[in-house]
């Protein structure tokens, strides 16, 4: 059984729109995060949060905006899409923000595409 | 400017050889190394880490860290069509940060 859910698994959205990506975490880790995969670049981090706290933001948009409602969920809001967006973007999880040699889980993506 | 470069981009081996990956950061304040696989169509996933100059054995994996060189390897003997994926190093500082991706083709 997967322990981090990522929906939808595919999104398409038109330019413009506002989407929602939605991730649980069944891991009973306090760390959570987001990454974007796309051709152009490898494994982009996006944001970490800590005990539902943000504590790093390399996201360049305000368009992007994490929300975390419990523990064990961050979803991804973005706003105002632009085909650049398209991308799969990837919810991850580890047992500790801070420490240093943690280990990451992912889910397996939600791939979004803007047209 | 990229923190963490790997090579080759792509690699091709046949079963039962050796595949072999590089990685350099530029970055002295990385710490902490990780190899993750990704299968196509799933996220990554660890394989495994390792943080002291030398090497470090997990089975048909074996990593290898110069801290002084900051070039982390990870080389797969007995290659087999599984194993065939994108590998990402990794390094952490205050956050992950991930390489640009090595391409594994195993072929029968």
């Amino acid at each position: 059984d997967p322990k981090i859910i990522q929906k939808p698994k595919y999104l398409v959205a038109v330019t413009g729109s506002e989407k929602i990506l939605i991730c649980e975490q069944y891991l009973g880790h306090n760390a959570m995060y987001w990454y974007r995969q796309s051709a152009k670049k490898p494994l982009e981090f996006m944001f970490s949060y800590s005990y539902q706290k943000l504590m790093d933001n390399q996201t360049a948009s305000s368009r992007f905006q994490p929300q975390s409602s419990k523990k064990n969920h961050l979803d991804l809001q973005i706003t105002a899409l632009k085909p650049d967006d398209s991308a799969t973007y990837f919810c991850a999880s580890s047992q500790e923000a801070q420490g240093g040699n943690e280990r990451l889980f992912f889910g397996h993506g939600t791939k979004l595409s803007v047209l | 400017q990229q923190k963490v470069q790997q090579s080759p981009e792509s690699l091709s081996v046949p079963e039962g050889g050796m595949a072999s990956f590089n990685c350099t950061s530029s970055d002295r304040n990385f710490q902490y190394f990780w190899w993750y696989r990704q299968h196509s169509g799933e996220g990554p996933k660890a394989l495994m880490s390792i943080f002291s100059d030398g090497d470090k054995k997990e089975g048909r994996f074996t990593a290898h860290l110069n801290k002084a060189s900051l070039h982390v390897s990870l080389h797969i003997r007995d290659s087999q069509p599984s194993d065939s994926a994108l590998y990402f190093c990794a390094a952490k500082d205050d956050k992950v940060v991930f390489g640009t991706g090595t391409r594994l083709q195993v072929s029968p």
